[in-house]
């Protein structure tokens, strides 16, 4: 099993679509967790960090299922701009080693 | 600074030449990454620096590849011997330990090497 692994999508909804995406990792002992926002050609940015059922900001929706390793980003009301590709983060040591996803790729068309 | 400042933006180096890429940390910052990202794929981790703790050297994919972070602030990653294959983004990214314990990055702009 790979340590982090995402569904590199494309995901195409339209305006207004509800869409959520899944993230599993392996490290069971993983502690905190992270969705980054990489914009084509730019470098990633935080978008919500876990720290432990689920974090809500606004539209955005982050929840964990430690005991199924995964976490989850829903999406609600999808917006244009909101067209970007999604990055999950899982620390994997002690020492704060983050090994990113391959990343889910949204599309939201008019 | 600011941000996180990266050197060069862009490289075109010829195969076989040896390369050094510069990362200038958020001030403070504990913590500094490289990654590596190639077109259309993810995020490669390479190494990771956390004050004066030996670095965690893990994703370097060969000998070729080797880093430093002087004084605990700026690092840089050094390619020699380049190959086609090495063509790719490389990102830095440095953080300071949040209230939870947990690292968030702030990431430079990137230096996009092409090795022809």
């Amino acid at each position: 099993r790979k340590e982090v692994e995402q569904d590199p999508g494309p995901f195409n909804v339209p305006e207004g679509a509800t869409v959520a995406f899944n993230c599993t990792y392996s490290n069971s002992a993983s502690q905190s967790f992270f969705w980054y926002r990489q914009d084509c050609r730019k470098e990633p940015k935080l978008l919500m960090s876990v720290y432990s059922s689920g974090n809500e900001d606004g539209r955005f929706t982050a929840q964990l299922n430690r005991a199924s390793q995964y976490i989850s980003l829903l999406i609600r009301d999808s917006k244009l701009s909101d067209s970007a590709t999604y990055l999950c983060v899982v620390p994997f040591s002690n020492t704060g080693k983050l090994i990113f996803g391959q990343g889910t790729t949204l599309q939201v068309k008019p | 600074g600011a941000g996180v400042s990266q050197s060069p933006s862009n490289k075109v180096t010829e195969k076989g030449k040896d390369v050094e890429l510069r990362c200038d940390p958020i001030s403070g910052h504990t913590a500094l990454y490289w990654y590596r990202q190639s077109l259309g794929q993810g995020l490669e981790f390479l190494i990771y620096f956390q004050g004066n703790s030996a670095p965690d050297k893990s994703g370097l994919p060969s000998d070729r590849f080797s880093a430093e972070r002087t004084g605990g602030s700026v690092s840089t990653l050094t390619i020699q011997r380049t190959q086609q294959e090495d063509s790719a983004v490389y990102l830095c990214a440095s953080s300071a330990l949040g209230s939870s314990g947990a690292n968030v990055l702030t990431f430079g702009a990137g230096s996009r090497l092409t090795v022809l």
